[in-house]
């Protein structure tokens, strides 16, 4: 089963919106509304930022959002701040539980 | 609060088996809600998902890897374990263990990870 497809990279200024995509198939993201999203910090363990593609958990800033469309998930980070600076991986329900390929964020 | 710590060699030789254990504190690895997954990440590389096993036993395991790999669990001890054989070079990564939420591949709460290095 083949990794989802995100960009590498994404950049943004601070107080700017950003939205990255993550592309499965017909089998993984687009069967199922079960997509979650992670935030990484270089030398840390993944955190959980949105799961059942729209829900946040508890603690999780309303500044992070996801949505869905066909075969696509987005994570959007509305009003960019310094602290969100990190790689994201996305990770859909499918068998397997394949993640994407990570999306390395930058706030310019 | 959930907590999850990784323990086990750093260094593993090829062609060996690597044995890690995870220890689950702040919650009951019995709880019947959670599955519990070893995932891992070569250096400066993404995320792969392993298996995750139920406290009852049930595994499964990313067909990638199904061939070497076995995860088992111990509740009276509140762990949890990954073996990997005839590892190499390509297997060495930091490995994570997870609570995953009704195995639906949601992991609400990681290990801070281990680094293991495959070298002779």
């Amino acid at each position: 089963q083949s990794a989802l497809t995100q960009p590498a990279s994404v950049s943004g200024s601070p107080g700017q919106s950003i939205t990255i995509s993550c592309t499965g198939t017909s089998s993984d993201v687009g069967s199922y509304n079960l997509v979650s999203w992670y935030q990484q910090h270089p030398g840390k363990a993944p955190k959980l930022m949105i799961y059942e593609g729209s829900k946040r958990p508890s603690g999780v800033s309303n500044r992070f959002s996801g949505s869905k469309s066909g075969n696509t998930a987005s994570l959007t980070i509305s009003g960019l701040q310094a602290e969100d600076e990190a790689d994201y991986y996305c990770c859909s329900y499918a068998g397997s539980g394949v993640f994407g390929t990570g999306t390395k964020v930058t706030v310019l | 609060q959930v907590q999850l710590q990784e323990s086990g060699p750093g260094l593993v030789k090829p062609s060996q088996t690597l044995s890690l254990t995870c220890t689950v504190s702040g919650g009951s690895i019995s709880s019947g809600d959670y599955y519990w997954s070893w995932i891992r990440q070569p250096p400066g590389k993404g995320l792969e998902w392993i298996g995750y096993i139920y406290y009852s036993g049930s595994t499964y395991y990313n067909p990638s890897l199904k061939s070497r790999v076995t995860i088992s669990v111990d509740t009276s001890k509140n762990q949890f374990s990954l073996k990997l054989s005839s590892v190499t070079a390509a297997d060495t990564a930091v490995y994570y263990c997870a609570r995953d939420r009704m195995g639906l591949r949601i992991f609400d709460y990681w290990g801070q990870g281990t680094l293991v290095t495959v070298s002779s």
